[in-house]
């Protein structure tokens, strides 16, 4: 099984940027690493994802280092609307290629 | 709004009830899927369609039944559930089976009581 592990909770304020790493040691050469955000008692939604260096988009910024066995999120100017838990994903190994979750990591957005 | 749209939003339902979770897609995707969100636990993986045909069923118990009758729709039939059944329950659509891009409905609260 593929393994990510990732801080359990963050604390922020209002403007600061934040950035969550995830670690995950045993990714397959071919993998994405996809990052999800996930709001109480809403579904989980797609942000980010990136095979390596950088990927940019309106929400976050994804920096994969090049031994990609590790990746970090990173939120510019979180507001309050962004507390969250912030998930990193990526495949199974072998040929069952779904997505492990795991339990995310929280981030509490203080005024 | 995701595209994904799942009805009702809160159940309570009995131990000896029979109930169903209705989920549609709006986005011309071609694979459908039940996931289980119980608190402090990761999402758990129930079933997955692609095109209409179940490709994957993770060990769910047969209490839990699953339908889909197009790729559009997707249903999950409940019946004589247990308490620890209660849990939020997300249905998710992507354009093929296993995308890492998946889109999520909004989850439809269970308590069983």
């Amino acid at each position: 099984l593929a393994k990510t592990t990732q801080p359990i909770s963050m604390d922020s304020y209002e403007g600061q940027e934040v950035n969550i790493t995830c670690s995950h040691n045993n990714i397959a050469t071919n993998d994405y690493i996809t990052w999800y955000q996930q709001f109480p008692s809403q579904g989980p939604r797609f942000i980010i994802q990136g095979y390596k260096t950088k990927v940019t988009n309106e929400v976050a910024s994804l920096f994969i280092p090049a031994d990609r066995k590790s990746s970090t999120l990173s939120l510019p100017r979180v507001s309050l609307s962004d507390t969250a838990v912030y998930y990193c994903l990526v495949p199974n190994a072998g040929n069952n290629r779904k997505l492990i979750w795991g339990l995310g990591t929280s981030l509490a957005v203080n005024p | 709004e995701t595209g994904v749209t799942q009805t009702p939003r809160h159940l309570v339902m009995g131990m000896t009830n029979k109930k169903s979770l209705k989920c549609e897609q709006h986005l011309g995707h071609n694979a459908m899927y039940w996931y289980k969100q119980s608190a402090k636990k990761p999402l758990e993986l129930m079933f997955v369609y692609s095109l209409e045909e179940r490709v994957e069923n993770n060990s769910v118990p047969s209490r839990f039944s699953p339908e889909c009758p197009n790729s559009s729709h997707l249903f999950l039939h409940l019946h004589t559930l247990q308490p620890e059944d209660s849990a939020l329950y997300l249905c998710a659509s992507s354009q093929e089976s296993m995308n890492t891009e998946a889109f999520f409905g909004q989850g439809t609260r269970l308590t069983v009581v």
